[in-house]
């Protein structure tokens, strides 16, 4: 079982939808559960990160992390065609120096 | 001004050369990294450095080695290139990683295609 577990998709909404991304993870000693975005032939981008379980609102972006059932979510209100990109999460800590452990990456395309 | 950078952003050769990779940043980050992105979109850590110390040396083969002349710069060197290390090679830095959070910030990456 890998340490962190992502459906790769691909995910097609159309213009407007609310989308959610879904992660798993088996280390119950990671903290902070980072969201990467990853444009087309471009670099990871930190989108926002949560610390330990709650939710975290920026925009129309919306982390949560439920550390009782190891699962972490990515909600997208009012989903644009520039939110077509790959999104990675990365949960980090306990004992690891620095080191994310990331999730395949969902694949979402928003059409107009 | 572009915050990680990497030379070259492209790199084909042939199985068994010797190859580099280039990274450079200007946040004043003291820890690098290096990632390995495979065809599948899956990323990897491979090494970091912090300080120019090495603090991070996942499952690599020896082939890899990582040179960090200063904490603004940090190399990665392939020796005897293989079909399989065709991948995206990216380079991150972020602040001290000792407590979080884990805020790293990426280059635009060096697609490798050994042939």
């Amino acid at each position: 079982q890998k340490e962190v577990e992502q459906d790769p998709g691909p995910l097609s909404v159309p213009e407007g939808a609310i989308v959610s991304l879904n992660c798993t993870y088996s280390n119950s000693a990671f903290q902070y559960f980072m969201w990467y975005r990853q444009y087309s032939r471009k670099g990871p981008e930190l989108l926002m990160y949560t610390y330990s379980s709650g939710n975290k609102e920026d925009g129309r972006f919306t982390a949560q992390v439920d550390k009782s059932s190891k699962y972490i979510s990515l909600f997208i209100r009012d989903s644009q065609p520039s939110d077509s990109a790959t999104y990675l999460c990365a949960p980090a800590g306990g004992t690891s120096y620095g080191k994310l452990t990331f999730g395949q990456g969902t694949i979402l395309t928003v059409h107009p | 001004d572009t915050a990680v950078s990497q030379t070259p952003k492209y790199l084909v050769t042939q199985m068994g050369n010797d190859k580099s990779i280039k990274c450079e940043q200007n946040l004043g980050h003291d820890t690098m990294y290096w990632y390995k992105q495979d065809s599948k979109k899956f990323l990897k850590i491979m090494f970091s450095y912090n300080n120019k110390e090495l603090i991070i040396n996942e499952t690599v083969p020896n082939r890899f080695s990582p040179k960090s002349p200063d904490k603004a710069h940090l190399n990665l060197h392939i020796n005897s290139l293989e079909l399989g290390d065709s991948a995206v090679y990216f380079c991150a830095s972020s602040q001290d990683q000792v407590a979080g959070p884990y805020e790293q910030y990426f280059g635009p990456g060096t697609r490798l295609t050994v042939t």
